[in-house]
């Protein structure tokens, strides 16, 4: 049955940091990671996909990679903001559904 | 055209009532998926459809929960004889393709409080 841990569960940081979260899925054979950031009483937005072929991808100060090899995956955000301050959630698709971490509560202090 | 809309977006129950929560999806998207998100939890996947048929339910934790989905759009949860474990935000998504690769667009969720 495929796991997914993130760590930290929870991080502060003062704005203007690089910082980089961290999730690891249990079982290797995945056809994509998707990383979501979900706001207090909202649902999820879906920040980055990235097939199992791929090794990153990048959508402005977001990054994300896989190393499927050894069930890896961060999301590096450059020069943190207040606004992004939210819940990140690392998802793994071994078929379908999609298979969920707990999420890191990231705050970002100005 | 607009995203994944949910109702109620709040709804407060007495336990052992009936409740129904609604999903509209993006229009054209095939696939609708049901997650639940307790507090402290992670996402909690209900059911799945793939236009009107569920090709996997497996994640429905009793035979209170039932969902069903009309013309591969609109789909309903229900949950009857509610319980105060059913307590929860109720997520739905929706995706253009099913299964494997598709990104998913998620609704606010319906906040549901048995009392």
């Amino acid at each position: 049955k495929q796991e997914v841990t993130q760590i930290p569960a929870a991080l502060s940081v003062p704005e203007g940091e690089n910082l980089v979260l961290n999730c690891s899925f249990t079982d290797s054979a995945i056809y994509n990671l998707q990383w979501f950031r979900q706001d207090p009483g909202k649902g999820l937005t879906s920040l980055l996909l990235i097939q199992s072929s791929q090794r990153e991808q990048t959508s402005g100060r977001l990054n994300a990679s896989l190393d499927k090899s050894s069930g890896r995956s961060t999301l590096y955000i450059a020069a943190s903001q207040p606004g992004d301050s939210a819940t990140y959630l690392c998802a793994v698709s071994p078929a379908s559904p999609l298979v969920f971490g707990k999420g890191t509560r990231l705050s970002v202090i100005a | 055209g607009a995203g994944v809309s949910q109702s109620p977006s709040n709804k407060v129950t007495e336990k052992g009532k009936d409740v129904e929560l609604r999903c509209d999806p993006i229009s054209g998207h095939t696939a609708l998926y049901w997650y639940r998100q307790s507090l402290g939890q992670g996402l909690e996947f209900l059911i799945y459809f793939q236009g009107n048929s569920a090709p996997d339910k497996s994640g429905l934790p009793s035979d209170r929960f039932s969902a069903e989905r009309t013309g591969g759009s609109v789909s309903t949860l229900t949950i009857q004889r509610t319980q105060q474990e059913d307590s929860a935000v109720y997520l739905c998504a929706s995706s253009p393709l099913g299964g494997r690769g598709a990104p998913l667009h998620f609704g606010n969720g319906t906040r549901l409080t048995v009392t």
